[in-house]
């Protein structure tokens, strides 16, 4: 079945410590986006791409990088420069027109130790 | 600038009874909308859309959302819960950019 998967589910980071989530769809889609979820503020957006190699940056790109060098995969690197990155990170993915829902993977957690 | 305002944070309802939840949205541009669910530790699930033709929009599990352009609502409702369906519901609207709302948490109770 065609799907998003994100890995890990689950994620820690050391303070200073760069890391990467993995995010990878089989729906051969052209845009990709990641978001941030924290309890009651909804999903904000943080990058997207539209196209293999571009991407825009969203609402909180701030301390956070990606690449898209593959239709398929969509990686974002937490990066020590993001001062709260404690959450709740969701992919999505989808045909890129505005009326052409997203579809979302089961989401990776990231806690600080 | 668009945004989408769910006016509830929390909805307790029991089992068998109606629930709506109210979602309003503002934008400078015609829009799309949308209901997702997301359950526990999961990523976000579509329950149904309204892209244009009739306002009153279905899914396929009981779920309806009525689009009304004049009050800029799309609010969700459904006759009947189970307990299956505590989750928390987002609406988001698609007009230059995917706003989403902050989210409304329905928990069922027996």
């Amino acid at each position: 079945d065609g799907g998003i998967t994100q890995s890990p589910k689950y994620l820690f980071r050391k303070e200073g410590q760069n890391v990467t989530l993995s995010c990878e769809q089989n729906l051969n889609h052209d845009a990709m986006y990641w978001y941030r979820q924290d309890p009651g503020q909804g999903l904000r957006l943080i990058y997207y791409s539209q196209i293999v190699n571009d991407f825009q940056k969203g609402d909180i790109a701030e301390g956070y990088s990606v690449s898209r060098e593959k239709k398929e995969s969509f990686p974002l690197t937490v990066t020590s420069a993001q001062k709260n990155p404690t959450a709740f990170y969701l992919c999505a993915s989808s045909l890129g027109s505005r009326g052409e829902p997203q579809h979302f993977g089961d989401g990776t957690r990231l806690s600080i130790l | 600038a668009q945004s989408v305002t769910q006016l509830d944070s929390q909805v307790p309802v029991f089992e068998e009874a109606p629930v709506e939840l109210r979602c309003n949205y503002s934008s400078s541009v015609s829009v799309y909308l949308f209901w997702y669910v997301q359950y526990p530790n999961q990523g976000l699930q579509l329950l149904l859309k309204y892209l244009s033709g009739s306002t009153l929009v279905e899914s396929i599990n009981g779920f309806e959302a009525e689009f009304n352009k004049s009050q800029t609502s799309f609010h969700l409702r459904k006759p009947s819960v189970h307990i299956s369906d505590t989750a928390e519901y987002f609406c988001a609207a698609a007009g230059n950019k995917l706003t989403f709302g902050g989210g409304t948490r329905v928990l069922v109770k027996p």
